[in-house]
């Protein structure tokens, strides 16, 4: 199985900081990843899929990079809704595998 | 507008079984491939088990694997999951999803205690 490795697991930050979350693949998984926002009580959200790609509705202050095994998730101008946890998941191979997820805080 | 509606969850004991649905609407249903992710208490997110469209294929966690069954019912739309022979660490809340997690149901919550 493909083991999905994120860091940092949590960290803190202030409004209007920018925050980056690594995700590194076990083996490579081309761009098949996808990153979600989670909060307390609702269901995840997708932001991100094929590594690059915005889903619909997402505002731009999400964005994603990377191919192959390291991928990265960039959030600019944090603002007091992003303050959750956030997750990879590759879709390369089954199983589909999550990383352990990055919780972010207030400062 | 895309709605999951979860359906099926609540409390079992160790050993039991519990079938959880997934009703979809405002897409062509048989045209999606289809996942089931679970949340244990204080835990991340796990991937339990995928679908085809046509429900052909399917695919399971280790963690599950010969204890959970996936199918889905084009005609009405839905998703299934049975799950036999839970365990205490079966206890989580279950999400359905589209399998490229575009998605999500609302969520239904299945505990596994004596």
């Amino acid at each position: 199985d493909i083991q999905m490795t994120q860091s940092p697991s949590s960290l803190s930050a202030s409004v209007g900081d920018r925050v980056t979350i690594t995700c590194r693949a076990s083996q490579g998984i081309r761009n098949y990843l996808a990153w979600l926002q989670h909060k307390p009580g609702k269901a995840p959200k997708s932001l991100i899929y094929g590594a690059t790609s915005l889903q619909s509705g997402v505002p731009s202050k999400f964005s994603g990079s990377g191919s192959g095994t390291e991928f990265t998730l960039t959030i600019t101008s944090l603002q007091p809704e992003d303050f959750a946890t956030y997750y990879c998941q590759q879709y390369n191979t089954y199983p589909r595998t999550f990383g352990g997820g990055t919780k972010v805080e207030i400062k | 507008e895309v709605q999951l509606l979860q359906s099926g969850g609540g409390l079992v004991q160790p050993g039991g079984s519990l079938r959880l649905s997934c009703a979809a609407s405002g897409l062509i249903f048989s045209s999606y491939d289809m996942t089931w992710v679970r949340q244990a208490p204080g835990k991340g997110l796990e991937w339990v088990s995928g679908i085809t469209g046509g429900g052909s294929s399917t695919y399971y966690a280790d963690s599950v694997k010969g204890r959970f069954t996936i199918s889905r019912d084009n005609s009405k739309s839905t998703l299934y999951l049975q799950m036999n022979s839970l365990r205490i660490e079966d206890t989580a809340m279950y999400y359905c999803a589209t399998a490229r997690l575009d998605f999500w149901g609302q969520g239904t919550l299945v505990t596994v205690s004596s």
